[in-house]
C-alpha cells in the first residue's frame, strides 16, 4: 500500500526558506494527488494545500504568498517551499495523500487525508 | 472560511463507556464532506471516517459518524484502552481546508 516519508532540514533560521520532501513508496505519485498539513507544537492540524496529479495546486490563502507545492515526478516525490519563515511556521508537517470524494462512482473535487506520513518536525530559530 | 468548533474539549471516560463527540460548523457542509482523524502521541493522524460517515478501511464498527449540514458527531459505542486519543473532525466542503481544534479523549 502506499506509504509516505518526509524529509528536509529539522532547524530553518528566520526569514529563511523551508524546504520539505514527501517522498511516495507503493504507489505512483501521478496516479494520486497530494496534501501538507502542519501542526504547531501542542496545538491542532493546518491545511497547507494540494497539489492534483495534474500539477494544479490549492493553497490556504494564510500562507498563499509564501508557499509552492510542487510534484518531482522521476522521483516519485513531491515538495513544500515555504519562504520568510518566522518562529510561527515552527511545527510537525506532515504530508499525506488526497483523496477525492465519489458521488454515484465520479470522483468529484472534495478531498480528504486517507494516507498520511509520520510527520517531521521543523524549528524556526536563530 | 469554515470554523469548526468541537465539543467538549476534554472527554474523561472509563473503558466499556460511550463516547459523543461533537463538530459543529460555522457555515452549512454541503455533500457531508467531514472527516474524522484519531490522533496518538508522537503519531500522525488516522483518518477513521470520511463523508461524515463512512468508515475508513481497518476501522472498528465501534466508530460510528453522522450529522449533516452544520451538526456532525462521532460516536465510539464501547471504549478500548487504544481509543484514548485527541480526535478532530474536519471540512474539506470548501477550501480553506480547516480542522476543529480536537477533542482530548481521557481515561
Amino acid at each position: 500500500q502506499v506509504q509516505l516519508q518526509e524529509s528536509g532540514p529539522g532547524l530553518v533560521k528566520p526569514s529563511e526558506t523551508l524546504s520539505l520532501t514527501c517522498t511516495v513508496s507503493g504507489g505512483s505519485i501521478s496516479s494520486y494527488h497530494w496534501s501538507w498539513i502542519r501542526q504547531p507544537p501542542g496545538k491542532g492540524l493546518d491545511w497547507i494545500g494540494n497539489i492534483y496529479n495534474s500539477g494544479s495546486t490549492n493553497y490556504n490563502p494564510s500562507l498563499k504568498s509564501r508557499i509552492t507545492i510542487s510534484l518531482v515526478t522521476s522521483r516519485n516525490q513531491f515538495s513544500l517551499k515555504l519562504t520568510s519563515v518566522t518562529a510561527a511556521d515552527t511545527a510537525v508537517y506532515y504530508c499525506a495523500r488526497a483523496r477525492p470524494s465519489t458521488t454515484f462512482g465520479v470522483a468529484v473535487p472534495h478531498y480528504y487525508m486517507d494516507v498520511w506520513g509520520k510527520g517531521t518536525t521543523v524549528t524556526v530559530s536563530s | 472560511e469554515i470554523v469548526l468548533t468541537q465539543s467538549p474539549g476534554t472527554l474523561s471516560l472509563t473503558p466499556g463507556e460511550r463516547a459523543t463527540l461533537s463538530c459543529r460548523a460555522s457555515q452549512s457542509v454541503s455533500s457531508s464532506y467531514v472527516a474524522w482523524y484519531q490522533q496518538k502521541p508522537g503519531q500522525a493522524p488516522r483518518l477513521l471516517i470520511y463523508g461524515a460517515s463512512s468508515r475508513a478501511t481497518g476501522i472498528p464498527d465501534r466508530f460510528t459518524g453522522s450529522g449533516s449540514g452544520t451538526d456532525f458527531t462521532l460516536t465510539i459505542s464501547r471504549l478500548e484502552p487504544e481509543d484514548f486519543a485527541v480526535y478532530y473532525c474536519q471540512q474539506y466542503n470548501t477550501s480553506p481546508y480547516s480542522f476543529g481544534q480536537g477533542t482530548k479523549l481521557e481515561i
